[in-house]
């Protein structure tokens, strides 16, 4: 069964304290890993989508990382509007790549 | 949130009561699904969508039917709704072949 972890489940960090998030997955063919944001009272917002081992793909302050059964969000000196849900999701091979599943998120609070 | 709109955006209902949820793209988009979100659980597919005419079922289907009547439009329907059933639903679309885009939610209380 395909499954998706993410740690920690809260996370409060004054502001320029960088930090990361972490996703652990299991799944029988992995086609895709990706991180959303999301705000409260909205819905998901992609940020990134990592293909492969190795794979790293930046925006802004947050850097998406990837190796073979985890998924790192690094935060470079976060900014109190950086506060948010940020979600991992992967999509399987199986399904006709149809199968998506999430983590529970990482509840981000940045403090001026 | 990607040309992805829902509605209603609140509802109240009894136990009992029958609802449908609506979701709309203004794209051409094949796949579209139905999740919902509870606290500390993540989302959860209810059904999902690969093309207009077909739907199929996802990790969470009991309690729920869906329609995709042509490409724009998957409805969600709940036919006696229960008070398990309080929850954020969100509607996706796929574009690029593996990249969702979500609604904005519609946040359900079942009295």
């Amino acid at each position: 069964e395909d499954q998706v972890t993410q740690s920690p489940e809260a996370l409060r960090l004054q502001e320029g304290e960088s930090s990361s998030l972490n996703c652990s997955y299991t799944v029988s063919g992995l086609r895709g890993l990706f991180w959303y944001r999301q705000d409260p009272g909205k819905g998901p917002e992609f940020l990134f989508t990592l293909y492969s081992a190795g794979e790293e793909k930046e925006k802004e302050r947050l850097k998406a990382t990837l190796t073979k059964k985890e998924s790192f969000l690094h935060i470079t000196a976060p900014k109190p509007e950086d506060s948010a849900t940020y979600l991992c999701a992967v999509q399987a091979w199986d399904n006709y790549g149809q199968n998506f599943v999430f983590g529970p998120g990482t509840r981000l609070s940045v403090l001026p | 949130n990607a040309g992805v709109t829902q509605t209603p955006k609140f509802q109240v209902l009894k136990t009992g009561q029958s609802m449908t949820l609506q979701c709309a793209q203004d794209m051409n988009h094949n796949s579209m699904y139905w999740y919902r979100q509870d606290p500390g659980m993540g989302l959860r597919l209810i059904y999902y969508s690969a093309s207009e005419g077909t739907t199929d079922k996802g990790e969470v289907p009991n309690g729920y039917n869906v329609s995709r009547l042509n490409k724009r439009e998957f409805s969600l329907r709940l036919e006696s709704a229960a008070p398990s059933q309080t929850s954020v639903y969100f509607c996706a679309i796929v574009r690029g072949g593996d990249t969702q885009y979500f609604g904005p939610g519609t946040r359900l209380t079942v009295l």
